[in-house]
């Protein structure tokens, strides 16, 4: 079974609106970390948002916030007030306690149409 | 302070031949990973260090590939008879340890071509 899942190969979004990307995880660990990673066209990798298993609440930073749905084993990615800047792709990622990778889904091109 | 460095940039090698990637993380993090990114894709984890603990290689898709992580810092990545399905982007990230909490800083990556 896939460990990350994100179904939305590619997102569009008005500037200035509000965009969620969509990420399911798969793990019996009950300690896990969760990543959202962002990949411009230029190709670097830019961590974004960290949520852990045990957070109460969901993560915030800036205009990103993490819908942590634990038992639904879903952790979206919310971007307000969209900006152009923020064409890219958006990776979730996951690392358990017990285990070393970080398992990274295959991603989602979001573009911010002007 | 310095990010993660990866070299070369951009690395065209004939098929059958061997090539070497290197990766200066960030100076004191102790935990180093190599991915690769083939086009359109996701990362696809390779290998991963951590201080002086054997290496989890878990993730090395076959026996062409190596990694060595000297002194606790730079990392080089060798594939041996290149195959021309191992073009690609490698990733190098390191963080300050293995724990959890702290996010991997990636490098720019190479892109490597073979023909």
């Amino acid at each position: 079974a896939q460990k990350i899942t994100q179904t939305q190969p590619g997102m569009f979004v008005q500037e200035k609106e509000a965009v969620t990307l969509d990420c399911t995880y798969d793990t019996s660990d009950p300690s896990y970390g969760l990543f959202w990673y962002k990949q411009p066209s230029s190709g670097e990798m830019i961590f974004l948002i960290y949520q852990g298993s045990y957070d109460q609440q969901n993560a915030t930073e800036g205009r990103y916030s993490l819908n942590f749905q634990k038992a639904r084993k879903s952790a979206n990615l919310v971007i307000s007030a969209s900006q152009l800047g923020d064409s890219a792709m958006y990776f979730c990622a996951m690392r358990e306690l017990t285990g070393n990778q970080f398992y990274f889904g295959t991603g989602t091109s979001l573009t911010v149409i002007p | 302070g310095a990010g993660v460095s990866q070299s070369p940039s951009n690395k065209v090698t004939e098929k059958g031949k061997d090539v070497e990637l290197r990766c200066d993380p960030i100076s004191g993090h102790t935990a180093l990973y190599w991915y690769r990114q083939s086009l359109g894709q996701g990362l696809e984890f390779l290998i991963y260090f951590q201080g002086n603990s054997a290496p989890d290689k878990s993730g090395l898709p076959s026996d062409r590939f190596s990694a060595e992580r000297t002194g606790g810092s730079v990392s080089t990545l060798t594939i041996q008879r290149t195959q021309q399905e191992d073009s690609a982007v490698y990733l190098c990230a390191s963080s300050e340890d293995g724990f959890l909490l702290y996010e991997q800083y990636f490098g720019p990556g190479t892109r490597l071509t073979v023909t």
